[in-house]
């Protein structure tokens, strides 16, 4: 039972550079979100995706994109990386039934370094 | 303002102590209330999850939501070193909606 997963776990990148953080959730929960999480501001939303074929920005979406590439994957991509995109990323999904529609289930985490 | 207010500790207990983790919010329309754990290098996971005012207790853990006073607190009874991680407060104002608020999280250490 994977629930949801990130990949991939560490990654350094030099300014300027591109990658796509990948995620996948077995769960068939129809939500999935990409936060950022960094010291003394808790988790902040980036982009979601509240079913296959849509997305809407969160809190913090400049320089950032993503794909919600089926149900089940949903990927983050950093066009031209920037020192201040240093962070941990999280990767979660929500239920749509019963108690699930307010929980969310989170990746472990891909720590991500811009020099 | 933020919107939600938690104090990043951390806090440092002996086993066994009675743990008072406390967040207080200034949006009187969550309703929601969750508590999520996160171990180090590790993602959060649902503790405690509470639907308007009161309380909830699930073994050693209880939740309580004031909305008067718009607080909430997660109490830990017998305290033990496992407990020690950041303790993250969640809310949402519908059980439907994509806007869920988290704390910056209280790092409790519980020391043998």
């Amino acid at each position: 039972n994977a629930g949801v997963t990130q990949t991939p776990k560490f990654q350094v990148l030099k300014t300027g550079q591109s990658m796509t953080l990948q995620c996948a959730q077995d769960m068939n929960h129809n939500s999935m979100y990409w936060y950022r999480q960094d010291p003394g501001m808790g988790l902040r939303l980036i982009y979601y995706s509240a079913s296959e074929g849509t997305t809407d920005k969160g809190e913090v979406p400049n320089g950032y994109n993503v794909s919600r590439l089926n149900k089940r994957e949903f990927s983050l991509r950093l066009e031209s990386a920037a020192p201040s995109q240093t962070s941990v990323y999280f990767c979660a999904s929500r239920g749509l039934a019963g108690i699930a529609k307010n929980i969310q289930y989170f990746g472990a985490g891909t720590r991500l370094s811009v020099l | 303002q933020k919107e939600v207010e938690q104090d990043p500790g951390p806090l440092s207990v002996p086993e066994g102590a009675i743990v008072s983790l406390n967040c207080t919010y200034s949006n009187s329309a969550f309703q929601y209330f969750m508590w999520y754990r996160q171990y180090s290098r590790k993602g959060p996971e649902l503790l405690m999850y509470t639907y308007s005012s009161g309380n909830k207790e699930d073994g050693r853990f209880t939740a309580q939501v004031d909305k008067s006073s718009k607080y909430i607190s997660l109490f830990i009874r017998d305290s033990q070193p496992s407990d020690s991680a950041t303790y993250l407060c969640a809310m949402s104002a519908t059980n439907y909606g994509q806007n869920f608020v988290f704390g910056p999280g209280t790092r409790l250490s519980v020391l043998p």
